[in-house]
């Protein structure tokens, strides 16, 4: 597609209640992470998926959260047994993977998940 | 532990103005700097950096990255309230075989006509 997007744009859910955030990567694009901005906060790393796998985990707030991406596109952010302090953007972006030299990350427009 | 520091957190000036964003940075296997501007939800893409005292440029907006001293700046000048964002700086690195992105807090810029 011609960007990265994102579904549902927000999300309101009540605190216990499982949520499923989904994230389509621009065709093509071999890498895609999830990020989480809170409010009044920056960016906090989530996880990277290279393809199907994921090398680096190491951002997931808690065994509530999983991620996984299937067929090296769409992926899936899932939150169970949600809180409050889960509110937040959570933001999605991709990118092709160099071997040298870094690369540009593309972000979507992110997702607005309210838990009350 | 890796991390990316900019100042000032919050900077405030007139339209026409001339602002200097810093962003000092430790990372792994440094790889590049990126410096992003958001308005709204999703960051948008201003400069990638990858080699020491090359300056980029794009219209009122430029950037330029010391690796010896492990920082950039990003100027902007002649400022219009358009330029009212947050501004973010992230450095990636190599770290244990995977690319990670580490971001700073961001530089809050008001633009006041």
């Amino acid at each position: 597609g011609a960007g990265v997007s994102q579904s549902p744009s927000n999300k309101v859910t009540e605190k216990g209640k499982d949520v499923e955030l989904r994230c389509d990567p621009i065709s093509g694009h071999t890498a895609l992470y999830w990020y989480r901005q809170s409010l009044g906060q920056g960016l906090e790393f989530l996880i990277y998926f290279q393809g199907n796998s994921a090398p680096d985990k190491s951002g997931l707030p808690s065994d509530r959260f999983s991620a996984e991406r299937t067929g090296g596109s769409v992926s899936t952010l899932t939150i169970q047994r949600t809180q409050q302090e889960d509110s937040a953007v959570y933001l999605c972006a991709s990118s092709l993977e160099g071997t040298s030299g870094g690369y540009e990350q593309f972000f979507g427009p992110g997702t607005r998940l309210t838990v009350l | 532990e890796d991390k990316v520091v900019q100042s000032p957190l919050s900077l405030v000036v007139h339209e026409g103005d001339t602002v200097t964003l810093n962003c000092s940075y430790e990372v792994t296997n440094f790889r590049s700097l990126l410096w992003y501007k958001q308005e709204k939800k999703a960051p948008t893409f201003l400069f990638m950096l990858t080699s020491s005292g090359i300056e980029k440029k794009s219209g009122r907006l430029s950037s330029i990255l010391d690796k010896k001293e492990l920082f950039s700046i990003l100027n902007i000048t002649a400022t219009q309230t358009g330029d009212s964002a947050v501004y973010l700086c992230a450095v990636q690195g190599l770290i244990q075989g995977a690319q990670k992105l580490v971001f700073g807090q961001g530089t809050r810029l008001t633009i006041n006509p």
